[in-house]
């Protein structure tokens, strides 16, 4: 399975709402990603997730929470979010290899997010 | 810090025709470099990566990249365009701080006409 998969595939949701991306890989990977893209743009790295820990954050606001309960499991908590958080969120996996830095990362379909 | 320039928003090319999509990369160290391609509204597929030493990387659906160390570029080719080649393509290069972070650029896109 060389796969990324990630649901829903569109979400709607107001400001007040709180909802959740999940994103799920069975290649073994134990480096997990979020990014968010805003259409004609590259994506922006949120966070990183190596061995289930959270190695990177890249400064994103608390209303974006991050959940990695195992190895193959990806979720991101939305919570009172704004109309400008509206974007492609993409998660992505790779392997973990010490000092290999050549190791592409998978991405998955993507979740499209409308805040209302 | 580590960046790729893609000079062109946009390429446009007829099908059967050898197409060309431009990076340029300035690093600190050796370059790690990758090239990944996304169709509508799908996500990020690689295509394909600079190994140390290989000069001409081949790699999905017929591309190809030749990496140039004295004009720090590292192009993206296929030598026949397909209409079903038409996306959104970026050139990323692995962050200097962590092996974990890759810079990307600002993308291209390309356009095969029939």
């Amino acid at each position: 399975d060389t796969e990324v998969t990630q649901t829903p595939k569109h979400l709607v949701m107001g400001m007040t709402n709180k909802k959740s991306l999940k994103c799920e890989q069975h290649m073994g990977h134990r480096a997990m990603y979020w990014y968010k893209q805003k259409a004609k743009k590259p994506p922006e790295l949120m966070f990183v997730y190596s061995y289930e820990k959270l190695s990177i954050n890249e400064s994103v606001p608390s209303r974006f929470s991050p959940e990695c309960p195992n190895s193959s499991l990806l979720n991101l908590h939305l919570h009172a979010l704004q109309p400008e958080d509206s974007a492609l969120y993409l998660c992505a996996s790779s392997q973990v290899l010490a000092g290999d830095p050549y190791n592409e990362q998978f991405f998955g379909p993507g979740t499209r997010l409308t805040v209302l | 810090a580590q960046s790729v320039a893609q000079p062109e928003d946009q390429v446009n090319v007829a099908e059967g025709n050898p197409l060309t999509v431009k990076c340029t990369y300035s690093v600190s160290g050796n370059p790690y470099l990758f090239w990944y391609v996304q169709y509508p509204n799908r996500g990020l597929q690689f295509l394909l990566k600079y190994i140390t030493g290989d000069n001409l990387v081949k790699g999905s659906y017929g591309f190809e990249a030749e990496f140039n160390k004295s004009q720090t570029s590292f192009h993206l080719k296929k030598p026949s365009a397909l209409v079903s080649d038409s996306a959104l393509y970026f050139c990323a290069v692995r962050d200097i701080t962590g092996f974990q972070k890759l810079v990307f650029g600002t993308g291209t896109r390309l356009l095969v006409s029939p």
